[in-house]
């Protein structure tokens, strides 16, 4: 059975530090799809990236930052200077193919609330 | 183009009586997912549709129910509510569900109390 752990509960740095939320997956595909979702206080889950298994390249986006090792099963976020606004919960998830016809189905992780002191 | 929508967004019921609650997907969207959110189980898959059939289910109990519609909107109905059936109720739409070419992007979601 697939989980996504993560295991910081709660953050809170103070503003322009950068941050790093941890996220170790567990599956037994080798086609799997990794994602995280930020949901502010408004409840909404909001996208941030999707991965595939077969890209390990690190991505950047802005202040936002990537890590995806398979050795080591985990796909860590790294926020770079940041800001009061960053302010949310943070949610690393996991889908794998259950079919070829999809089943799109994504595990999350507990989340991590992460506070921003200004 | 506009997000997905959930109608209402806040419901206050009492324990035995149903509710259903609706969703929107994105304009050319064709799978809608439902996940339960609490504090104490955290984000939960509860089914998928698509094409007016179900094609995924969590592990709820038979109470929790849903229906596609031939316009991609979709409803989610629990009856007999209990106690712990309070929880934020989060829709999900993708293009087709399949996690070869799909995201899904989630609306503001359903805050369910059963007092």
């Amino acid at each position: 059975a697939q989980k996504v752990t993560q295991a910081q509960t709660e953050i809170s740095v103070v503003e322009k530090e950068d941050v790093t939320l941890d996220c170790v997956y567990e599956t037994r595909d080798t086609t799997y799809y990794l994602f995280w979702y930020k949901q502010p206080p408004s409840g909404e889950l909001v996208f941030l990236i999707r991965r595939n298994s077969f890209d390990e390249q690190n991505e950047i986006s802005g202040r936002y930052s990537w890590n995806f090792q398979k050795s080591t099963s985990s796909f860590n976020f790294t926020i770079t200077a940041s800001q009061v606004v960053d302010s949310a919960v943070y949610f690393c998830a996991l889908s794998e193919l259950e079919s070829n016809f999809g089943n799109e189905k994504l595990t999350f992780g507990t989340g991590t609330r992460l506070t921003i002191i200004p | 183009k506009a997000g997905v929508t959930q109608t209402p967004r806040y419901l206050i019921k009492t324990r035995g009586q149903q509710v259903t609650l609706s969703c929107s997907p994105i304009s050319g969207h064709r799978s809608v997912s439902w996940y339960q959110q609490t504090p104490g189980q955290g984000l939960q898959f509860l089914f998928e549709y698509f094409s007016e059939t179900q094609r995924n289910k969590g592990n709820f109990p038979g109470r929790f129910s849903g229906r596609q519609f031939s316009n991609s909107r979709s409803e989610m109905n629990v009856s007999t509510l209990e106690l712990g059936d309070s929880a934020l109720y989060l829709c999900a739409s993708s293009l087709e569900g399949r996690a070869v070419i799909d995201t899904q992007y989630f609306g503001p979601g359903t805050r369910l109390t059963v007092l």
